[in-house]
């Protein structure tokens, strides 16, 4: 799987968007780029995947470059419940191989202020 | 999104003695099924994948032998942690992954269980 390169931290006020970037620029042409959150002590929730358009639900939005060689998350009005670890993460499509298994890289840690 | 649940959230056990922690999913089938570990301040480590009804796939690095995966039906894989030593004290997640395209693009996590070996 390709690696992901993400800053460790990032702050964030109350209200505003948060814009978390990530750079994968060995992704190859049949690899997902899936956005994943923890909050301290308890399992990873999942946010939102994408291939190569942008995508959008309830949560978050991902915006793809063209190029495919790096995305941004954006959560459109962070509140103090968003403050958590956000992996990004590039996964082979699941019916390509075994299971499509998810390799987590060190994330980054948001910390929305009020 | 999917639902997957771990059991316990929490256990103290004694050196030397074995543990199992429990992996079910409740709304969908899980064909696949993922064990990690996470020690504090650390990410995720990918431990191994189970497939139901065939032996786990065990990443680099990790004793199947200590590590006992099993993934006997559609809905729970157990993780039994053998001759357990204060080294092992952790915390465990699973996730899964359905077999159809509606669940199987995306792997839902647990609620993770603290192992703690005293």
């Amino acid at each position: 799987d390709a690696k992901t390169t993400q800053p460790p931290s990032m702050d964030c006020a109350e209200g505003r968007a948060a814009n978390l970037p990530c750079n994968h620029s060995t992704i190859s042409g049949n690899e997902y780029v899936y956005w994943y959150r923890q909050i301290h002590s308890q399992g990873p929730q999942y946010i939102i995947h994408g291939l190569k358009n942008n995508e959008t639900n309830e949560m978050a939005s991902l915006i793809i470059t063209e190029d495919r060689k790096s995305s941004t998350l954006i959560l459109p009005h962070a509140t103090l419940r968003d403050t958590a670890v956000y992996y990004c993460i590039v996964r082979l499509h699941p019916f390509y191989n075994q299971g499509g298994k998810l390799i987590f890289g060190q994330g980054t840690e948001l910390s929305v202020k009020p | 999104g999917a639902v997957v649940s771990q059991h316990p959230s929490r256990v103290i056990c004694k050196s030397g003695t074995s543990v199992k922690i429990e992996c079910r999913s409740l709304d969908f089938q899980a064909t696949t099924m993922f064990w990690y570990r996470q020690f504090p301040k650390q990410s995720l480590m990918l431990m191994a994948t189970s497939n139901e009804g065939s032996k786990a796939t065990y990443e680099q690095g990790v004793e199947k032998d200590k590590f006992l995966i099993n993934h006997a039906s559609l809905t729970l894989s157990t993780l039994t942690v053998t001759s357990a030593h204060p080294e092992d004290s952790s915390f465990y997640i699973c996730s899964a992954r359905g077999g159809d395209r509606s669940t199987g693009n995306t792997i839902y996590f647990g609620e993770g269980s603290w192992l703690t070996v005293v």
